[in-house]
């Protein structure tokens, strides 16, 4: 399996602009999380999703973001208009079973996004 | 709420020196499942190891061997004779069933010289 992919690996983008990140979640898995990285803050949950679903959405900073998951196979993340607090290192990560299962969550390569 | 701390923010040992790192969680549910994550230089995270609240059996992988002791709600970390490659930030997470998502601690970045 390619495990998860994200894309772009990379973005940079000017205040104000729509910023959109992709994940193509492990096949088979239910589960798909997305999670932000910074210095200040760490590894933070954004959003989950179970079958397509989102479950907690309570880490989404702001109305400015918006996550999607329009079938099993793929996952999008929106930011607009984006801000140069925005910018980290986000990642997508799936699951089979959530933390039941002995292998772990999957993380993608993450996408590292500079607003300026 | 749950919650993880790696107070060590960071260790530097020398090649072949064992090293442990800390992690101690907080958590209300009787069942919950602890994990440790690597991030290397590269960035992507690397899953090590998952252990439930039920077991408390230390495991031993190689170089890599992990305690957890429910009395003092710590899942410590020990890599013995450390290497160069090792060299990353560490990252102890924690979840359970009344929350699908890891809650991760700080991470502990651990520099191995030569």
């Amino acid at each position: 399996d390619a495990g998860v992919i994200q894309s772009p690996r990379h973005e940079v983008t000017e205040m104000g602009q729509e910023v959109t990140l992709r994940c193509k979640p492990i096949s088979g898995h239910d589960y798909l999380f997305w999670y932000r990285q910074t210095m200040m803050r760490g590894l933070e949950l954004l959003i989950y999703f179970n079958n397509n679903v989102p479950i907690d959405d309570s880490g989404m900073p702001e109305d400015r973001f918006s996550a999607k998951m329009p079938n099993a196979s793929f996952s999008t993340l929106k930011i607009q208009p984006s801000e140069p607090r925005d910018s980290a290192v986000y990642f997508c990560a799936s699951s089979l079973t959530g933390p039941q299962g002995r292998d772990g969550y999957t993380f993608g390569s993450g996408t590292r996004l500079t607003v300026v | 709420a749950q919650k993880v701390t790696q107070a060590q923010t960071e260790i530097s040992v020398v090649e072949k020196e064992d090293v442990t790192l800390d992690c101690v969680y907080e958590t209300r549910d009787t069942t919950y499942y602890l994990f440790w994550y690597k991030q290397p230089p590269s960035g992507e995270l690397v899953f090590l190891i998952r252990r439930n609240s039920f077991d408390e059996q230390n495991e031993i992988s190689g170089r890599y061997s992990w305690n957890f002791q429910k009395s003092t709600s710590s899942f410590n970390f020990t890599i013995t004779a450390s290497q160069v490659v090792d060299s990353a930030v560490y990252f102890c997470a924690l979840s359970s069933p009344s929350g699908y998502a890891l809650n991760f601690g700080k991470g502990t970045s651990l520099l191995v010289t030569p």
